[in-house]
């Protein structure tokens, strides 16, 4: 599996961005990269996921090195209720064309005032 | 609101019982994955079904089984329960089979088993 490693806990400040980093050095051509995020025990919300290219949605910018070992999470301007764990997580494909997502322990966001 | 619905929202129960925990997935998905979360665990894929059929198995127990019906609602049955199976578990479902990799997982909010 590709393993990603995430800094356990960041703080941000109300309003500015908050830019999460991920590294997954042994990502495969194929494997894409997803963000997660779970608020307090509430089940896990999707938030992004991509291969290769930068990708934007109406939650979180997404970009992604070149050399696709790494990627940051930008949430552009960060609010008391993106306080949060943020999971990065390469997807798997399993024999039988099963996959799934395989959840490390992610980095707590911690949005203050 | 992920369209996931998973019930009971909570359950308490005693050791060596069994319960049933229920999801259904989003309109039109047809794939539906089970994880747990305990305190000391973190998330752990234990299932995935797809369209009926086990597709993947993670870490579940022979005591807990699982299966999806046809109306692809899934079932998850905890049995001889034991204090350290006290813990959130979550249904996630998909539009696909997923070997693209490319379909998001998207989760319900969980039922909190407690065993007492």
């Amino acid at each position: 599996d590709a393993k990603t490693t995430q800094p356990p806990s960041m703080d941000c400040a109300e309003g500015r961005a908050a830019n999460l980093p991920c590294n997954h050095s042994t990502i495969s051509g194929n494997e894409y990269v997803y963000w997660y995020r779970q608020i307090h025990s509430q089940g896990p919300q999707y938030i992004i996921h991509g291969l290769k290219n930068n990708e934007t949605n109406e939650m979180a910018s997404l970009i992604i090195t070149e050399d696709r070992k790494s990627s940051t999470l930008i949430l552009p301007h960060a609010t008391l209720r993106d306080t949060a764990v943020y999971y990065c997580i390469v997807r798997v494909g399993l024999t039988g064309g099963g996959n799934k997502l395989t959840f490390g322990t992610g980095t707590q966001l911690k949005v203050e005032l | 609101d992920s369209g996931v619905t998973q019930t009971p929202k909570h359950l308490i129960t005693a050791t060596g019982q069994r319960v049933t925990l229920r999801c259904s997935p989003r309109s039109g998905d047809l794939s539906v994955y089970w994880y747990q979360q305990s305190l000391d665990q973190g998330l752990q894929f234990l299932i995935h079904y797809y369209n009926g059929e086990e597709r993947a198995k993670g870490n579940i127990l022979e005591r807990f089984s699982a299966q999806q019906f046809p109306d692809l609602h899934s079932e998850l049955n905890l049995s001889s329960l034991e204090l350290g199976d006290s813990a959130l578990y979550f249904c996630a479902s998909s539009d696909h089979l997923g070997g693209t990799y490319n379909s998001p997982l998207h989760f319900g909010n969980g039922t909190r088993l407690t065993v007492t």
